[in-house]
């Protein structure tokens, strides 16, 4: 059974620009979170999407934000991006909304040039 | 404000004995708590769990107890191996917020290293 699937593995951009991560949920998983890992903050949670609907954000600017597609898969953009913004970017899958455990993606590893 | 909070950054334990990472919480609507293991460019993968209605919870070498008037839980790793090196996260939700959410606020994580 295929886990949680994140594209691309690295990425590398400078400020200003934006950038969209994309992530494919374990088969059946219809709840996808994104959390954002950085060595100061640790992990943090971004935003959670269910029936392509955002559910809760956590607490970062508006420049984040994501959706959902009908087949579960799920996007995050960042927009105007800073040099804080480098951060490993982990997606995460459960079966419903609010089930546990929620299974984590290998991450995208964004660097802000 | 830390949430859920992992005081030792580190634990070095010899081949065969017992590891034992501790986690303390302040929220006291969480009701359910996560371990992941994570190695170097990997996600963190899920562990063991335990829910508040229990204080113990048993899976092969791993052991969660939870101490709910301490805020406290801690995993156990009997005997630990060289392959359980990695940084563990411990993790808590909220299943009763009525919020409709279920994010997991994590430790920053105890970085384990067994030595053979």
């Amino acid at each position: 059974k295929a886990g949680v699937t994140q594209t691309p593995r690295y990425l590398i951009k400078t400020r200003g620009q934006q950038v969209t991560l994309s992530c494919s949920p374990i088969s059946g998983h219809r709840s996808v979170s994104w959390y954002q890992q950085t060595p100061g903050q640790g992990l943090q949670f971004l935003f959670e999407y269910f029936s392509e609907t955002q559910r809760n954000k956590g607490n970062f600017p508006g420049r984040f934000s994501g959706r959902q597609f009908s087949n579960s898969r799920s996007e995050m953009n960042v927009s105007t991006l800073e040099l804080g913004d480098s951060a490993l970017y982990l997606c995460a899958s459960s079966l419903e909304a609010g089930a546990q455990p929620q299974h984590f993606g290998d991450g995208t590893r964004l660097s802000i040039l | 404000d830390q949430q859920v909070k992992q005081n030792s950054p580190s634990l070095s334990v010899q081949e065969g004995r017992i590891s034992i990472l501790n986690c303390d919480y302040t929220n006291s609507m969480f009701d359910y708590f996560l371990w992941y293991k994570k190695y170097p460019a990997e996600g963190p993968t899920f562990l063991i769990s335990i829910s508040s209605i229990k204080d113990k919870n048993e899976d092969g070498r791993f052991t969660v107890f939870l101490n709910k008037s301490a805020k406290h839980l801690s995993l156990h790793i009997v005997p630990s191996q060289p392959g359980d090196s990695a940084v563990y996260f411990c993790a808590a939700s909220a299943t009763t917020t009525g919020a409709g959410s279920y994010q997991l606020t994590f430790g920053k994580g105890t970085k384990l290293s067994v030595i053979p």
